[in-house]
């Protein structure tokens, strides 16, 4: 039983295509994360949502949208797909927005998107 | 405008040996900071953590220092063991933000 899980593993797509990869966590947490670790192997942020409110939104394409139906879901909606968009995407989650505490991010294993 | 930097991409070590990782930072809001490790494959897993207002944090064979002045931080594994072999990854957060480091791989030689 997964705490953080994250489908597809895997996704090779063509350039154009629309795709959406799709996230759940089951350890009651408030606030979910969607990360992107490009080429330089960078973790970066993109979206933060608490409770289903969106808290954060780096600068990240219009293409990229996040959907956040209830607090135990978070799923990211990419339109147009581009080659710079290949990466892994990695979902995460938090019992609450602040860090400190002992409050730390779960990671989900991450999802491999390959645009060709 | 990296704010966490691992200037060391790879480490390798000996078993039983120290592993020192080494991480710096520029933004003196950074309030809370973290290490994770990452196996291939997987997502990275929290490992060990420390707040600004303390200079050290043990927990078993991992030690993180913090040198608030100097914005630097780092982990110790002692001893090093064939299963610490992974990229581990600083973090250090600002309010709601968790800005990450590039990663160093450990590789620990039999």
């Amino acid at each position: 039983d997964t705490a953080v899980s994250q489908t597809p593993k895997y996704l090779v797509t063509q350039m154009g295509n629309d795709k959406s990869i799709k996230c759940e966590q089951n350890l009651g947490h408030d606030t979910m994360y969607w990360y992107k670790q490009d080429s330089k192997k960078f973790l970066k942020i993109m979206f933060s949502y608490n409770n289903k409110e969106l808290i954060i939104n780096e600068t990240v394409p219009n293409r990229f949208s996040p959907k956040s139906p209830d607090k135990a879901h978070l799923n990211l909606h990419i339109n147009s797909l581009e080659l710079g968009d290949s990466a892994v995407y990695f979902c995460a989650s938090s019992h609450n927005r602040a860090f400190g505490s002992g409050n730390t991010i779960y990671f989900g294993e991450g999802s491999w998107l390959t645009v060709v | 405008d990296q704010q966490v930097k691992q200037n060391s991409p790879s480490l390798s070590v000996q078993e039983g040996r120290i592993s020192i990782l080494n991480c710096d930072y520029t933004n003196s809001m950074f309030d809370y900071f973290l290490w994770y490790k990452k196996y291939p494959a997987e997502g990275p897993t929290f490992l060990i953590s420390i707040s600004s207002i303390k200079d050290k944090n043990e927990d078993g064979r991992f030690t993180v220092f913090l040198n608030k002045s100097a914005k630097h931080l780092s982990l110790h594994i002692v001893p090093s063991q064939p299963g610490d072999s992974a990229v581990y990854f600083c973090a250090a957060s600002e309010g709601y933000k968790l800005s990450f480091g590039a990663g160093t791989t450990v590789t620990v030689r039999a």
